[in-house]
């Protein structure tokens, strides 16, 4: 069962920045966030993981509160291409298994 | 650099019927995972393959087995086709065993009637 609570879906205007929340209360000290998205008619894509520190890629930023029972993703200029369903995963030290909750449908908006 | 392919994009099955769905990893990935994705649902993990052996199992009947080839390329099998078998079933790769860095195929979609 999914460790991570997301809300349902989630509207961001084109160019602006896309903060997509997680919960993960109940996130155990050796356990990592991890986030994909899946655009549509395609298989999940990694986006970025990260631990207790803050992480920066191309793709986005990963922010984890010091008590680590929350994230948030941000997609700094979000385009249309970047509507899809996103995973918030936490990993419960089961080696390898991606355990994938329902995730949050954001649409971009013109 | 080809990603992780799969085949067939689309299958039509009938009830009863028996499936087997194909997956080559990414080049330089040895570990293999395959997830079974209802509509409008997150993927499940059906089960994971390195060193040609299945090495984790997620909740899935016997129904469901799998294989891994010398080249890392793997099959999933599915049995006595249901209509709840409908689904995407999602291959993905990975450089460890133990690694949440994956990278996911396109899947193949599977339709029982």
């Amino acid at each position: 069962d999914a460790k991570t609570t997301q809300p349902t879906s989630m509207d961001c205007a084109e160019g602006r920045a896309a903060n997509l929340p997680c919960n993960h209360s109940t996130i155990s000290g050796n356990e990592y966030v991890y986030w994909y998205r899946q655009i549509h008619s395609q298989g999940p894509q990694y986006i970025i993981h990260g631990l207790k520190n803050n992480e920066t890629n191309e793709m986005a930023s990963l922010i984890i509160t010091e008590d680590r029972k929350s994230s948030t993703l941000i997609l700094p200029h979000a385009t249309l291409r970047d509507t899809a369903v996103y995973y918030c995963i936490v990993t419960v030290d089961s080696w390898g298994k991606l355990q994938f909750g329902a995730g949050t449908q954001v649409v971009v908006t013109p | 650099d080809a990603g992780v392919t799969q085949s067939p994009t689309h299958l039509i099955k009938t009830r009863g019927q028996q499936v087997t769905l194909r997956c080559s990893p990414k080049s330089g990935h040895d570990t293999v995972s395959w997830y079974q994705q209802a509509l409008g649902q997150g993927p499940q993990f059906i089960f994971q393959y390195y060193e040609e052996e299945e090495r984790q199992r997620g909740n899935f009947p016997d129904r469901f087995s799998g294989h891994q080839f010398p080249n890392y390329s793997s099959e999933l099998n599915v049995n006595a086709l249901l209509l709840g078998d409908s689904a995407l079933y999602l291959c993905a790769s990975s450089l460890d065993w133990d690694s949440y860095e994956q990278y996911f195929g396109p899947g193949t979609r599977l339709t029982v009637t």
